[in-house]
């Protein structure tokens, strides 16, 4: 099975701040790789697709790179908004699409 | 716009079975892989279960093999999730989830329930 890593845990910004959380995958997934955002109390939602391509509706602030093990969620400019937890998500593999541990994001 | 409302969720004791219910509206059901996600009380995400949009192949995440089926009816747009056997640690929040189904994307979820509580307690 396809072992997702991120970091960091947990991460505080300041409003305005440029932001990255990495994830990490154990072996290559190529671009098969999305991002969710999930706020308390409710669903995930769907940021971020084929590792860059961003998802309808999602404000261009997020972004995503790249391939093979290694990829990044960006936020520009960190907005009150974005207080969450954010997960990666691996797709290469019927065996179990894996999501990450998640990255807990406050604002400062 | 697209809707989806599970149901059937409750306590049940170790052993026990339950059914998960998924209502979907807002889009042609019948065309889409559906999914079942869950997160343990405090925990992250879990991919439980897939079924393609005919129903043709099923696929699930090595803990639920052989206790959980997954199911649909075209003709009703609900999915299912039976779930036999049931151990402590099935105690989840039970999210179904609708595939995004186009190409670069299969195989994620940009359509969640609002989820569905299944404790497994004595």
């Amino acid at each position: 099975d396809i072992q997702m890593t991120q970091s960091p845990s947990t991460l505080s910004a300041s409003v305005g701040d440029r932001v990255t959380i990495t994830c990490r995958a154990s072996q290559s997934i190529s671009s098969w790789l999305a991002w969710y955002q999930q706020k308390p109390g409710k669903a995930p939602k769907l940021l971020i697709y084929k590792a860059s391509s961003l998802e309808s509706g999602v404000p261009s602030r997020f972004s995503g790179s790249g391939s093979g093990t290694e990829f990044t969620l960006t936020i520009s400019s960190l907005q009150p908004d974005d207080s969450a937890t954010y997960y990666c998500q691996q797709y290469s593999s019927y065996s179990g699409f894996t999501f990450g541990p998640g990255t807990k994001m406050a604002i400062k | 716009q697209v809707q989806l409302v599970e149901s059937g969720g409750g306590v049940v004791q170790p052993g026990g079975s339950l059914r998960l219910s998924c209502a979907a509206s807002g889009f042609t059901f019948s065309n889409y892989h559906m999914h079942w996600v869950l997160q343990a009380p405090g925990k992250g995400l879990e991919w439980v279960a897939l079924i393609r949009n005919d129903g043709s192949d099923k696929y699930y995440t090595d803990s639920v093999k052989s206790r959980f089926t997954i199911s649909r009816d075209n003709s009703k747009n609900t999915l299912y999730l039976q779930m036999n056997s049931l151990r402590a640690e099935d105690t989840a929040v039970y999210y179904c989830a609708k595939d995004r189904g186009s190409s670069g994307s299969y195989y994620t979820f940009d359509y969640w329930g609002q989820g569905i509580l299944v404790t497994v307690s004595s």
